[in-house]
């Protein structure tokens, strides 16, 4: 098992470009997640979604938006990047129906200019 | 609005030093507390704890819950320099039918000098 693997691992980019993360996981989770990691500001969650299908608002969704169009995947897109959004982002992933830990995936660092 | 509050936010110790992490919370619909242990990458999963005054143990690394206080503490003996690493704490806050989230804290940097 790979478990959750997010690719690309670096990405710098100019403000108002535009980018697709993608998370995908293994384990047949039916719950994922993206965070952001700031220094100094622990995990933020930005966007999660609990099936197929379906995403809701975290924390900090303002930038953001993602999609969920099979389970095993999930993509987090930032339309026109600013530099506010330079962080180091987690996405996430659980299993349903009770109380089971998150599984994180490596992370990509994401510089914006 | 939901809480989690760790101290200290940054320790410095040497070899051998016992070490306690506290977090406190405060969240609408508690469900479980997670500890994890972030190194250069990803977080990794150290314990979860649902129910007061039940210790979990691994190894030098032991927490406990306290409901009626909401707080949680995690304890390192015997620290070694491969312990120094960020330690976070987070609440699952859950309401039935709708969001299922972690809650996190800032985390705690601990760095264990030779």
């Amino acid at each position: 098992n790979a478990g959750v693997t997010q690719t690309p691992k670096f990405r710098v980019l100019k403000t108002g470009q535009s980018m697709t993360l993608l998370c995908a996981q293994d384990m047949n989770h039916e719950y994922m997640y993206w965070y952001r990691q700031d220094p100094g500001m622990g995990l933020r969650l930005i966007h999660y979604s609990v099936g197929e299908g379906t995403t809701a608002k975290g924390e900090v969704p303002d930038g953001y938006n993602v999609s969920r169009l099979k389970k095993q995947n999930f993509l987090l897109g930032l339309e026109s990047a600013a530099p506010s959004q330079t962080s180091v982002y987690f996405c996430a992933s659980r299993e349903a129906g009770g109380i089971y830990e998150q599984y994180f995936g490596p992370g990509t660092r994401l510089t914006v200019t | 609005e939901d809480k989690v509050v760790q101290s200290p936010l940054s320790l410095v110790v040497h070899e051998g030093d016992t070490v306690t992490l506290n977090c406190s919370y405060e969240v609408t619909n508690f469900r479980s507390l997670l500890w994890y242990k972030q190194e250069k990458k990803a977080p990794t999963f150290l314990f979860m704890l649902t129910s007061s005054g039940i210790e979990k143990k691994s190894g030098r690394l032991s927490s406990i819950l306290d409901k009626k206080e909401l707080f949680s503490i995690l304890n390192i003996t015997a620290t070694q320099t491969g312990d120094s690493a960020i330690y976070l704490c987070a609440v699952d806050d859950w309401t039935q039918g709708g969001s299922e989230k972690l809650v996190f804290g800032k985390g705690m940097k601990l760095t264990v000098n030779p």
